[in-house]
This record gives C-alpha cells, structure tokens and sequence, in this order.
C-alpha cells in the first residue's frame, strides 16, 4: 500500500462547477500538507501549504485537513479553464517540509 | 526574476553513456532536491542537499549522483548503472537548511531524459 493515495482520474467538469480533489494517507505522522499545481511540461507550481487540521482558503482555492480520517482536499470554486492541469498533493512529517511524499497526481479537465 | 532554472529542457543518452542535468537556483535556498517523475507514479526523490558539501541519498538514488559545491548549483548525473532513465527530472529549493521549518519547496520546470 502506498503512503499516499490520489485518485489520478482523469476528471473533466463543467466552467464554473465546483471541484474536489482528494488524497488519503497512512502515516499519521504527517502534518505539514501542500497542495501543487502543474501543467503540461512544466514543474509544479504551489497552491496551498498547511499545517495540521482545518481549512485554508485563498482565493477560489480551499485546502482542508482531517488528520483523524487521515484525508485531505483540494476545492476549486468557479472552476475555469485554465485550472486545467494535473493536481499533485504532497505532505511531511519533518518541520522542514524537506521529505516529501506525493500523489500519483489527478488530471483535471474544465470544459468551456 | 529569481527562479530555479533546469537544463537542457530535452536530452537524449545513449547506452552506457553518463550524462548530468543541471539546476541552478537564485532564491539563495539553502537545500535543493532532485525528483523523478513517472507516469502515474508522482514524484519519487532522488537525491536532496541541505547545505553545501554535504547530500543525502532519497528513496531511488541508485545509478544517480550529485554534487554541491556551489550554494545556487546542484547538478544530477545520470550514469549508466540506472538501466531505466527515460523520466522527466525536476529539481527543487527550498530556504530550509537544517533545523528549518514551514519551509515550503519550488520546482523548476524539468529535464526530459530519453533513451536514443
């Protein structure tokens, strides 16, 4: 079993619908949590980086933290086409967020 | 602009032929990393450094070495001992050296490496 679990889709919606993108993991000595964005032939781009449980909003972006359920996710209001690209969630269990576990990466589609 | 700048963005190695990619950094980051992306796997660490002079090996370090020399440089040669190259290569920074914390890492935009 992997330490981290990501759905890799692919996942298509509509302009304007509302996305949730999803990671599961067993170490539950995780607790820094990072979500990336990247795009066809490029490195990942942050999006959201938190510590522990809760939300953290930033824009149409929502990262949410359920370290009982060992479960995170990624909302995208108003989704555009734009936000088309694969999501990659991330997490550490160090302070320095140095070592790094991914997800496989969802590739998600926003059709105009 | 401060970025992190890999290249070449395309290479091709031959049999038995070593070859090295290069990352170069200008955020004054003290620790930098090498990953390995493959389809459907995500990103698998190579290599990381947290300072200079010194790097630890990640979890697929075999047929990989590295150098830091330079704070802003970490180059990642491919040797003929790694018998499946073909991956796309991303180097990353991050301002954490030892004891760091929240230190969130950036990536470059990669290095295509191809079998000929």
């Amino acid at each position: 079993q992997k330490e981290v679990e990501q759905d890799p889709g692919p996942l298509s919606v509509p302009e304007g619908a509302i996305v949730s993108l999803n990671c599961t993991y067993s170490n539950s000595a995780f607790q820094y949590f990072m979500w990336y964005r990247q795009y066809s032939r490029k490195g990942p781009e942050l999006l959201m980086y938190t510590y522990s449980s809760g939300n953290k909003e930033d824009g149409r972006f929502t990262a949410q933290v359920d370290k009982s359920s060992k479960y995170i996710s990624l909302f995208i209001r108003d989704s555009q086409p734009s936000d088309s690209a694969t999501y990659l969630c991330a997490m550490s269990a160090d302070q320095g967020a140095q070592k790094l576990v991914f997800g496989q990466g969802t590739r998600l589609t926003i059709n105009p | 602009d401060g970025g992190i700048t890999q290249s070449p963005k395309y290479l091709f190695r031959k049999e038995g032929q070593n070859v090295t990619l290069s990352c170069e950094q200008n955020l004054n980051h003290d620790a930098m990393y090498w990953y390995r992306q493959d389809p459907g796997q995500g990103l698998r660490l190579i290599y990381y450094s947290q300072i200079v002079n010194d790097f630890q090996k990640g979890d697929i370090a075999e047929g990989y070495s590295v150098s830091r020399e330079k704070k802003e440089s970490f180059p990642l040669t491919v040797t003929s001992a790694q018998k499946n190259p073909t991956a796309f290569y991303l180097c990353a920074s991050s301002m954490g050296g030892f004891g760091a914390v929240n230190q969130p890492q950036h990536f470059g935009d990669g290095t295509r490496l191809s079998i000929l």
